[in-house]
């Protein structure tokens, strides 16, 4: 299996932080990678596929970028309800596999 | 607008069996792959399983921690996604998500997530 790291596990920013998180795949994946946001107590929600094609409806704030092993998040100007934990996946080859997720909260 | 809606969870007993339902709506449900994730209390997320459209064989895909227990299928005359879960452990305690698949680029991605459904396995 294709196994997923993120750094950080957890930080704490201010609102209008610029953020960024970084995503890393044991092995190259192409650009098969999606980042998800989830709120506590909520399913996750889809921010980002295809490494860095925005999903219908995110704000552009939210970016990403990366091919084959290392992938970025970036949050431009980090909002209040950007509060959350953020999960990289792989869908290249199964088991899709997930990143064990970042926490952002507030500084 | 698209919604999953998962039904089915509830309290089991080690051994026992229960199966889920994801019901689809706002979307032509036939032609799409569902897939299932869960996550266990405090912990990250994990892939369950998946199947194909019809157009794609309507064939599945399974974690290797649940392959051989748990089946999923798929009625779509009803748009509905199933999960199948024997012979439950401990570990399979985990609030279940359902989710519809979509092609990026040549490969099958989650792109809508129902609330989840609580399976609690407990003696």
């Amino acid at each position: 299996a294709i196994r997923m790291t993120q750094s950080p596990s957890s930080f704490s920013a201010s609102t209008g932080d610029r953020v960024t998180i970084t995503c890393r795949a044991s092995q190259g994946i192409s650009s098969y990678l999606a980042w998800y946001q989830q709120k506590p107590g909520k399913a996750p929600k889809l921010l980002i596929y295809a490494a860095s094609t925005l999903q219908s409806g995110v704000p552009s704030r939210f970016s990403g970028s990366g091919s084959g092993t290392d992938f970025t998040l970036t949050i431009s100007c980090l909002q209040s309800e950007d509060f959350a934990t953020y999960y990289c996946q792989q869908y290249y080859s199964y088991p899709i596999t997930f990143g064990p997720g970042t926490k952002v909260d507030i500084k | 607008e698209v919604q999953l809606v998962e039904s089915g969870g509830g309290l089991v007993q080690p051994g026992r069996s229960l199966r889920l339902s994801c019901t689809a709506s706002g979307f032509t449900f036939g032609d799409y792959a569902m897939s299932w994730f869960r996550q266990a209390p405090g912990k990250g997320l994990e892939w369950v399983g998946f199947i194909r459209s019809k157009a794609y064989g309507g064939t599945t895909e399974y974690a290797a921690s649940v392959k051989g227990r748990f089946t999923i299928s798929r009625d779509d005359s009803k748009s509905i996604a199933y999960l199948q879960m024997n012979s439950l452990k401990t570990e399979d305690t985990a609030v279940y998500y359902c989710t519809r698949e979509s092609l990026w680029f040549g490969e099958w991605g989650s792109d809508y997530w129902g609330q989840g459904t609580l399976v609690t396995v407990s003696s």
